[in-house]
């Protein structure tokens, strides 16, 4: 699986957007880009993923660049509640399926 | 989302005992669950991959006999920690894939090991 890199921390202000980078530039062509985020002491948690188009859910907007080297996690309106370390992860679908964590950036949202 | 349950939360136990930690799928069918182990203010590391009425597939540098893991049903893994020392104290996570084409994994809340 392709390695991905974040920085290490971000902060962000509660109700802004927080856009959380990861650059992946050595993804093929079958390799989806995913999001997790870990709140402290607990199981990481699925956010999205897409394969090259933009992506929304209830939670969150992936954004991948056409060359696919590089995406955006956006975090529309910030809550003190999205305080969390995420991780972006890149890997093909089918197969064995095992994600590989990285660092992952310690997002923190201010009051 | 799924839900994926693993008990106990927290266990401390004496050095040289084995310690049991159960995770379970409660609401869909998980043909693939897998194993993680996270040290303080470090990253998931992937311990094994559990296939159902398979042997586990272990990543390397994990010891197989240490790090004993079955995968009776499509909703029941169980990672045994035999003869747990402090350096095996950490977090342990499981995961659980649903069965069928989507790639989406679920995480289970973990379970804190503490040894003495």
């Amino acid at each position: 699986d392709a390695k991905t890199t974040q920085p290490p921390s971000m902060d962000c202000a509660e109700g802004r957007a927080a856009n959380l980078p990861c650059n992946h530039s050595t993804i093929s062509g079958n390799e989806y880009v995913y999001w997790y985020r870990q709140i402290h002491s607990q199981g990481p948690q699925y956010i999205i993923h897409g394969l090259k188009n933009n992506e929304t859910n209830e939670m969150a907007s992936l954004i991948i660049t056409e060359d696919r080297k590089s995406s955006t996690l956006i975090l529309p309106h910030a809550t003190l509640r999205d305080t969390a370390v995420y991780y972006c992860i890149v890997r093909v679908a089918g197969g064995a399926q095992k994600l590989v964590f990285g660092q992952g950036t310690r997002l923190t949202i201010n009051p | 989302g799924a839900v994926v349950s693993q008990h106990p939360s927290r266990v401390i136990c004496k050095s040289g005992t084995s310690v049991k930690i159960e995770c379970r799928s409660l609401d869909f069918q998980a043909t693939t669950m897998f194993w993680y182990r996270q040290f303080p203010k470090q990253s998931l590391m992937l311990m094994a991959t559990s296939n159902e009425g398979s042997k586990a597939t272990y990543e390397q540098g994990v010891e197989k006999d240490k790090f004993l893991i079955n995968h009776a049903s499509l909703t029941l893994s169980t990672l045994t920690v035999t003869s747990a020392h402090p350096e095996d104290s950490s977090f342990y996570i499981c995961s659980a894939r649903v069965s069928g084409s989507s790639p989406e994994q679920f995480f289970g809340p973990g379970t804190r090991l503490t040894v003495l």
